[in-house]
């Protein structure tokens, strides 16, 4: 089964909306989560690094202030998209590394977001 | 310039065929780990096979072989016996570093869309 859970899996909201999107690990603790965004037939590009109990790092030209991560917890991590425009519509995917290994990194199921 | 290639678009193979799918890396880190992904079209990503920089021998995971020349910089996926079900978009990608707060993240190629004919 799944060792990093992603919901929803899918999520339509209006533009202007914020829509958040969970990433949680499951049987095992995650101090660093990654998020990455995927439009139709591209590549996954990184968002953010998520750290438990200190602030995202975003990669270059990303928008901290349109993208809240929060990592309250060593099993949770969460993306907010605030004020939704149609340009944010794409698919949202999570990963999770276990513990020191380098090689031991799950992703989530991934969430479509579509702004309408 | 970028740090993952993966130059075939699309790829075809025949039903129980072998087929390679390319991957260049570029990188100065000496520890470094390389992944293949395979994306279906419901968008879940896939673990098919890891290769880390230290590791003289090629991975291999049951269908799943990583051609990994060191000296060239590639890391090249052989899936031997294609299944119908083998069609999906395949993903190279490649961690840096050996540790830190960002361990962890990848960098991924452009990808190459597998169909399997029968």
């Amino acid at each position: 089964g799944a060792v990093v859970s992603q919901h929803p899996s899918w999520v339509i909201c209006k533009s202007g909306t914020s829509v958040k999107i969970e990433c949680r690990s499951l049987d095992f603790q995650a101090t660093t989560m990654f998020w990455y965004r995927q439009f139709p037939k591209q590549s996954l590009m990184l968002m953010a690094t998520s750290n438990e109990g200190s602030k995202a790092t975003y990669e270059q030209g990303v928008e901290k202030d349109k993208f809240l991560i929060n990592h309250a917890s060593l099993t949770l991590s969460t993306l907010t998209v605030t004020s939704a425009h149609p340009e944010d519509s794409s698919f949202y995917i999570c990963s999770a590394r276990v513990g020191g290994s380098g090689n031991t990194i799950y992703f989530g199921e991934g969430s479509w977001l579509t702004v309408v | 310039a970028q740090k993952i290639t993966q130059t075939q678009p699309g790829m075809f193979v025949q039903e129980k065929e072998a087929v390679t799918l390319d991957c260049t890396y570029d990188t100065s880190d000496q520890s470094y780990g390389l992944f293949w992904y395979k994306q279906p079209s419901s968008g879940e990503m896939i673990f098919l096979i890891y290769q880390g920089s230290y590791d003289e021998q090629n991975a291999t995971e049951g269908r799943y072989s990583l051609n990994f020349q060191k000296a060239r910089k590639s890391a090249n996926l052989v899936i031997s016996a294609s299944q119908l079900g083998d069609s999906a978009m395949y993903f190279c990608a490649m961690r840096e570093g050996a540790g830190g707060t960002s361990y962890g993240k990848l960098t991924f190629g452009q990808g190459t869309i597998l169909t399997v004919h029968p």
